[in-house]
């Protein structure tokens, strides 16, 4: 199949390594934000998910964080493993507009 | 659990041609959606629904119908597909606007 993550960003970390992915969201109104990752030729899957009345999440080996003074959102992931190299995409929904709008991600390649 | 499923999942046209991607999910989400995926860009909304009978533009409507007769289906249809159509496509499904969008696992088109 077709590769996604073509001109993406890329983040190499070694195996065993802290991931830090870092999201820039567009609306100061948005209310609702998903991290999804990516394998090549596979649909987006769910990892985590923040409302704006939260400033952090925590789920297995996974932290998403969120900042609305600047409109950023962090995706870290704990103790990096192979299986973790993905694409991984942050997206955000507009309360006005009740739609989820979706970056264009950042590719995590891990280091054996 | 079989989630969100399309088919089919590789297909190539000849410019011109018409054709459907059947999308279904049995987790009697009320909301469907298809997007579409370019390389180095965000997932795009082309339509979506917000329940059976219904159905609703997005970000790239034009050269696309869609219709959503039965709950659990979806169909995105090419009535005259263009090479500028070539794309991976996604369909997914939520039970509302405020949560988690799920997603199927991609069907790549390519229009020569």
């Amino acid at each position: 199949g077709e590769s996604v993550g073509l001109h993406l960003p890329t983040l190499s970390v070694q195996e065993g390594d802290n991931s830090i992915i870092n999201c820039a969201y567009s609306n100061s109104a948005s209310d609702y934000f998903i991290w999804y990752k990516q394998e090549s030729g596979k649909g987006p899957q769910f990892i985590i998910d923040i409302r704006s009345n939260m400033d952090k999440r925590q789920g297995q080996r996974v932290t998403v964080l969120l900042n609305k003074t600047v409109k950023h959102l962090s995706l870290q992931i704990a103790a990096t493993q192979p299986g973790d190299s993905a694409v991984y995409f942050c997206a955000e929904k507009s309360p006005n507009f009740n739609k989820f709008y979706f970056g264009s991600g950042t590719k995590l390649n891990v280091k054996p | 659990n079989a989630g969100v499923t399309q088919t089919p999942k590789f297909r190539v046209l000849k410019t011109g041609q018409s054709m459907t991607l059947l999308c279904a999910q049995d987790m009697n989400h009320e909301y469907m959606y298809w997007y579409r995926q370019d390389p180095g860009m965000g997932l795009r909304l082309i339509h979506y629904s917000v329940g059976e009978g219904t159905t609703a533009k997005g970000e790239v409507p034009d050269g696309y119908n869609v219709s959503r007769l039965k709950k659990q289906n979806f169909l995105l249809g090419l009535e005259s597909a263009a090479p500028s159509q070539t794309s991976v496509y996604f369909c997914a499904s939520s039970w509302g606007s405020g949560n988690t969008i799920y997603f199927g696992e991609g069907s790549w088109l390519t229009v020569v």
